[in-house]
C-alpha cells in the first residue's frame, strides 16, 4: 500500500535562511508522481511543486526546490530564502500515474518564519 | 492551471440539516473529486465525481451522506447530510486533466461548522 510520511509536526526557521521539510513515501508501483501544497491559514491547497519518478532532474520553482532521492524514497521540499509569508502548513503528496487519480497526503508540517 | 470556486466559502449549520457546497471551474477538466479536511487533520478523499454517473466513494464514505452531482465537465455540487458536529470540517474540491503533468489543483474550500 501507498503511504506518505512527514515526521516534522512543526519547523521554525529564520526569516532570509534555508528550510528543508522531510517527506518520505513508500509504494511498490514504479511509476508515480510526488507533490507538494501549501495550506496557509485560510484553508486554500495550493500546488507548490512536482517531481516525477522517472525525472531524471530535481524539480525546482522560484524559491522551491525538490530533492529527490529516489532510492531513499524521500521527496524533500526546500525553500530558499524564507519570507513571512511562507508561515504556513505543507503537504506532501504522491499518486500512481498508472491508473487512478488518487493522491494521498502526509500529515503536514507546520513552518512558523520567525522575523 | 485551473481556477476554481467554492460556495459557500463557509457556513454554520444545525445538527440535522444539510448544506450543498458548489465547486466552478473556469474550464473543462477530467477529473473532479470532493476531499474533507477535519480540525488539525490532513487531506481525505471523498470520492470522486464522474459526469453524468454516480460518483466514485472511498471507504468509509456512502452516497446518502454525501450525495454528489456532476452535470457536466466544470461544475460538481456536494451534500453533506443530517449533519452532526463530526462533519466540522473544511471541504475542497479539486480537478485535475489528464495528459498534462497530472497536476492537481484545489478550490478555496468551504469552512463548515455544525453545532
Amino acid at each position: 500500500a501507498q503511504k506518505i510520511t512527514q515526521t516534522q509536526p512543526g519547523m521554525f526557521v529564520q526569516e532570509k535562511e534555508a528550510v528543508t521539510l522531510d517527506c518520505t513515501y513508500d509504494t511498490s508501483d514504479p511509476s508515480y508522481g510526488l507533490f507538494w501544497y501549501k495550506q496557509p491559514s485560510s484553508g486554500e491547497m495550493i500546488f507548490l511543486i512536482y517531481q516525477g519518478s522517472y525525472d531524471q532532474q530535481n524539480a525546482t520553482e522560484g524559491r522551491y526546490s525538490l530533492n529527490f532521492q529516489k532510492a531513499r524514497k524521500s521527496a524533500n521540499l526546500v525553500i530558499s530564502a524564507s519570507q513571512l509569508g511562507d508561515s504556513a502548513m505543507y503537504f506532501c503528496a504522491m499518486r500512481d500515474l498508472r491508473g487512478g487519480f488518487k493522491t494521498i497526503f502526509g500529515a503536514g508540517t507546520r513552518l512558523f518564519v520567525k522575523a | 492551471s485551473a481556477v476554481i470556486s467554492q460556495k459557500p466559502s463557509r457556513d454554520i449549520c444545525q445538527r440535522g440539516t444539510s448544506l450543498t457546497i458548489q465547486c466552478q471551474v473556469d474550464s473543462q477538466v477530467t477529473m473532479m473529486f470532493w476531499y474533507r479536511q477535519q480540525p488539525g487533520q490532513s487531506l481525505t478523499l471523498i470520492a470522486t465525481a464522474n459526469q453524468g454517473s454516480e460518483a466514485t466513494y472511498e471507504s468509509g464514505f456512502v452516497i446518502d451522506k454525501f450525495p454528489i452531482s456532476r452535470p457536466n465537465l466544470t461544475f460538481s455540487t456536494l451534500t453533506v447530510s443530517n449533519m452532526s458536529p463530526e462533519d466540522s470540517s473544511i471541504y475542497l474540491c479539486s480537478v485535475a486533466h489528464l495528459g498534462e503533468t497530472d497536476t492537481q489543483y484545489f478550490g478555496p474550500g468551504t469552512r463548515l461548522t455544525v453545532l
